[in-house]
This record gives C-alpha cells, sequence and structure tokens, in this order.
C-alpha cells in the first residue's frame, strides 16, 4: 500500500530564505510525482508535475526533485516571499494512473 | 479564476436532509474527479469520473451518489450522512482520465457541516 509523508507538518522562515519542502514515498512504483499548493479556503493549483522518467523540473523560483529509489521527492523555494506562505502538499498516483494519493502537506508560513 | 466551479461554497445540513453539491468546469476537459479533505487527514479521492462515465469509486459510502450527466457537470447527493462526513468536498477536472499524468484543475471547494 502506498503512504506519502511530508514533514515538517509546518515550517516558518523569514522573507528572503531559500527552503526545501520533503515528501516520502512507499513504494516506488509511481507514475509521476505532483506538488500543489492549497491557500486556505481554496481548492489546489498545480505547481510542478515530474514524470517517473525525470529527476526535476522547475518553474520560476521553485525546483522540485525526484529520487525513485529512495523514495524522495524535494521542492526547493529560492527567495522566499510573503506570498508563498500555504500549504504545499505532494502526491502520486498510484495502482492507477487517476488513482492519486496524497500528502499530508506543509503549511508554510514567510515571515516578513 | 480556475475554471472550475463549485456550488454552493458552505452548506449546513442535519443528519436526515437530502442536499447535493453542484460542479461545473468551463475547461473542456473529460475527466472529473470528487476529493474528501477532512481536518488533519490526507485528501482523499472519491469518485472519478472519464467521459460521463463512472471509473474509480474509491469504496465510498453509499450515502455519497455521484452523478455525472455530461463531462463538464458533476454532482455528489448526500443523504442521511454523518457527523465525521464533515469536512471540505473538493472538484477536480483534468484533461484525460490518466489524471496522475494531467494536471487537475480544481474548484475552491464546498466546506459541508453536518450537524
Amino acid at each position: 500500500k502506498q503512504e506519502v509523508t511530508q514533514i515538517p507538518a509546518a515550517l516558518s522562515v523569514p522573507e528572503g530564505e531559500n527552503l526545501v519542502l520533503n515528501c516520502s514515498f512507499t513504494d516506488s512504483a509511481i507514475y509521476n510525482l505532483q506538488w500543489f499548493r492549497q491557500d486556505p479556503g481554496k481548492g489546489l493549483t498545480s505547481l510542478l508535475l515530474i514524470q517517473s522518467s525525470q529527476r526535476e523540473q522547475t518553474s520560476g523560483r521553485l525546483n522540485a526533485s525526484l529520487d525513485k529509489s529512495s523514495g524522495r521527492s524535494t521542492l526547493y523555494i529560492a527567495a522566499s516571499q510573503p506570498g508563498d506562505s500555504a500549504t504545499y502538499l505532494c502526491a502520486v498516483p498510484y495502482s492507477s494512473a487517476s488513482k492519486i494519493i496524497f500528502g499530508s502537506g506543509t503549511r508554510l508560513s514567510i515571515r516578513p | 479564476e480556475t475554471g472550475v466551479t463549485q456550488t454552493p461554497r458552505h452548506l449546513v445540513m442535519g443528519m436526515t436532509n437530502k442536499k447535493s453539491l453542484k460542479c461545473e468546469q468551463h475547461l473542456g476537459h473529460n475527466a472529473m474527479y470528487w476529493y474528501k479533505q477532512s481536518a488533519k487527514k490526507p485528501l482523499e479521492l472519491m469518485f472519478v469520473y472519464n467521459f460521463k462515465e463512472q471509473t474509480e469509486n474509491n469504496s465510498v459510502p453509499s450515502r455519497f451518489s455521484p452523478e455525472c450527466p455530461n463531462s463538464s457537470h458533476l454532482f455528489l447527493h448526500l443523504h442521511t450522512l454523518q457527523p465525521e462526513d464533515s469536512a471540505l468536498y473538493l472538484c477536480a477536472s483534468s484533461q484525460g482520465s490518466d489524471g496522475g499524468n494531467q494536471p487537475q484543475h480544481f474548484g475552491d471547494g464546498t466546506r459541508l457541516s453536518i450537524l
């Protein structure tokens, strides 16, 4: 059974710092891994999708890496801004491409 | 604006009531999804529809009854719910039902409270 874990559950850093969010999964037989952002009271916004054959994806200040063999992914945020404050979730499709397992998320707070 | 609209945004109902949640997507997608997000639990997939056909039912209790009349609309009919069903219900859509390989676009959810 696939399990997705995100540590830490919450993180608070001052503005301008570079930071890393972690995601681990127990079964490496994944189609891909996705990172989402969720603002309070809102739905999820897709940030990055890494195919199982890829090692990383970049979008602006965000860089996501994938190491299938170790069951890990990281989301790197450069030069953090208060607007980056949100909950970040990682998710992997498992058993079928449409069945997605989510982690519990990391609640990120960027202090001005 | 994500292109996925959910109504109502908030709903309070008693355990004996019957209500429906509505989701509409304006993105031309073929697949639609219902998720449940409870406090302190990971987001859980409930149902998947592809071209109006249900392709996934993640062991959801029968008191939740989905309906997909066309590729743009998805409903979740609720009856005889329990207090533990209080949660944020999110709808999503994607271009194909291989939803893991196509980014999903989410609505803002319906916050459901069961009295």
